[in-house]
């Protein structure tokens, strides 16, 4: 069946620095893929999508590459924020069918 | 444009009691689905419905859970007889379609207490 693997947490990272959140995927169809964030206390929201092979999703600085050879939908932020730390779920959902969430992987970014 | 309202917020109950917890969809929204999140794990499908039918129940417990989401007003996911372990956040979601490149708009969730 379909399935999402996230990089295991928690991460802790200074103000700044580069973040790689990886995230692999099995799917039987061919899936749009998401990244989810949810801050504390609060409901998930939507960071970005890709819905196709090759597709880079974008939002505040966060991007992620649809990568068809590799299976693979890996987050990445040039240089993140204290506002950044939450936590962060992959997520597929293939035409028909329900979404899939990863675990989700807890950010920290310390001053 | 309102987004996906769920009520309560936070919701204490004793073990034996029944929690019932409301989700109202974004406008235009037929599509709902419930996640439970335990604590310090990821989200858990439960359920998913459109109006008057329930579409996939693969991930609802077999006993004293229980799902509606009717013609008028908003859907309800109902504990019977709570314990201890149904203690976790209760998510909502929405779409205007299922599956394919339709993203799901989460409510801000429901965090039911069993004492």
């Amino acid at each position: 069946g379909d399935s999402v693997t996230q990089m295991e947490g928690p991460v802790t990272l200074s103000e700044e620095a580069f973040l790689t959140i990886n995230c692999t995927y099995t799917a039987t169809g061919y899936p749009s893929l998401f990244w989810y964030v949810q801050y504390p206390g609060e409901g998930l929201q939507l960071l970005l999508k890709a819905t196709k092979a090759d597709d880079k999703g974008s939002n505040k600085g966060f991007e992620a590459t649809y990568r068809k050879e590799t299976t693979s939908f890996h987050l990445e932020k040039g240089s993140v924020q204290v506002s950044d730390s939450a936590v962060y779920f992959c997520a597929l959902s293939d035409p028909g069918n329900q979404f899939y969430f990863g675990t989700g992987t807890s950010l920290t970014v310390i001053p | 444009n309102a987004g996906v309202m769920q009520n309560p917020r936070h919701l204490v109950r004793r073990r034996g009691q029944e929690a019932r917890l409301r989700c109202s969809p974004m406008k235009g929204h037929s599509h709902v689905y419930w996640y439970r999140q335990l604590p310090e794990e990821g989200l858990k499908f439960m359920v998913y419905l459109q109006k008057e039918n329930i579409i996939d129940e693969s991930g609802m417990p077999k006993e004293r859970f229980s799902a509606e989401f009717p013609k008028e007003g908003p859907s309800i996911l109902r504990i019977q007889q709570v314990v201890r372990g149904d203690s976790a956040a209760y998510f909502c979601a929405s779409s205007s379609a299922r599956g394919g490149p339709y993203e799901q708009y989460f409510g801000p969730g429901t965090r039911l207490t069993v004492t």
